[in-house]
């Protein structure tokens, strides 16, 4: 089976820098992914990592660690706009590959 | 437009109605999913495809069920409607990974069902 697991809410600062945690356990991991979701909008791709290391793509970084089971999300600069949910998502290498996602974790950007 | 449709975006309906939401996509992808999203709970996939012949079942199956009509379009039906089944449902779609596809979702607008 698979466990996903992350913080339920983060509030941080306009123009810090906030990291999400993301911890899972599963079989045959082939690939992690985050997206954002704006409330009562559809969740937007954001990164995808499947070796080690780190991401980067503009002001949104993400990092995975396989043998810890381990992946962030690191925002930089936080934007009013970056106020959102923040879901975590694995894909499982099998015959019949899905990806599952984490509850997600709700961010709030304070000024 | 957009490359995922879902229809309806918005139902209200009662318990013990049957109630169907149609998925259709544009991007020409072979991998069709449907999720349903509840308040603290995240997605939790429901149904997906990866072919017009094929279909599995996912973490929520029960008291559900799916159509692959053709490769653009998949349909997730409540026989008989109640009202835990009260959501918010999500059709996406994904690439074959490879060739740089990482193989992300692609997601609809979203359909708002309400069971009462």
């Amino acid at each position: 089976g698979q466990n996903i697991d992350q913080p339920t809410e983060m509030t941080a600062t306009e123009g810090a820098i906030v990291q999400i945690n993301c911890t899972y356990q599963t079989s045959g991991f082939n690939g992690l992914f985050w997206y954002q979701q704006h409330a009562g909008e559809a969740p937007t791709f954001l990164s995808y990592n499947v070796l080690d290391g780190l991401e980067e793509k503009g002001r949104f970084s993400s990092f995975l660690s396989r043998s810890k089971g381990y992946s962030y999300l690191l925002l930089k600069e936080l934007q009013m706009k970056d106020s959102a949910s923040y879901l975590c998502a694995v894909r499982r290498y099998s015959s019949a590959s899905k990806i599952i996602f984490g509850s997600g974790t709700r961010l709030s950007i304070r000024p | 437009d957009a490359d995922v449709t879902q229809t309806p975006r918005n139902r209200i309906t009662k318990t013990g109605k049957r109630i169907m939401l149609e998925c259709s996509q544009t991007k020409g992808h072979d991998r069709m999913y449907w999720y349903r999203q509840d308040p603290g709970l995240g997605l939790r996939l429901i149904y997906y495809s990866f072919d017009v012949k094929d279909i599995n079942k996912g973490e929520i199956s029960d008291g559900y069920s799916v159509s692959r009509q053709a490769q653009a379009k998949f349909s997730l039906s409540l026989e008989s409607a109640i009202p835990n089944q009260t959501a918010l449902y999500f059709c996406a779609t994904s690439g074959l990974i490879g060739q740089g596809d990482t193989g992300e979702l692609f997601f609809g607008e979203g359909s708002r069902l309400t069971v009462l």
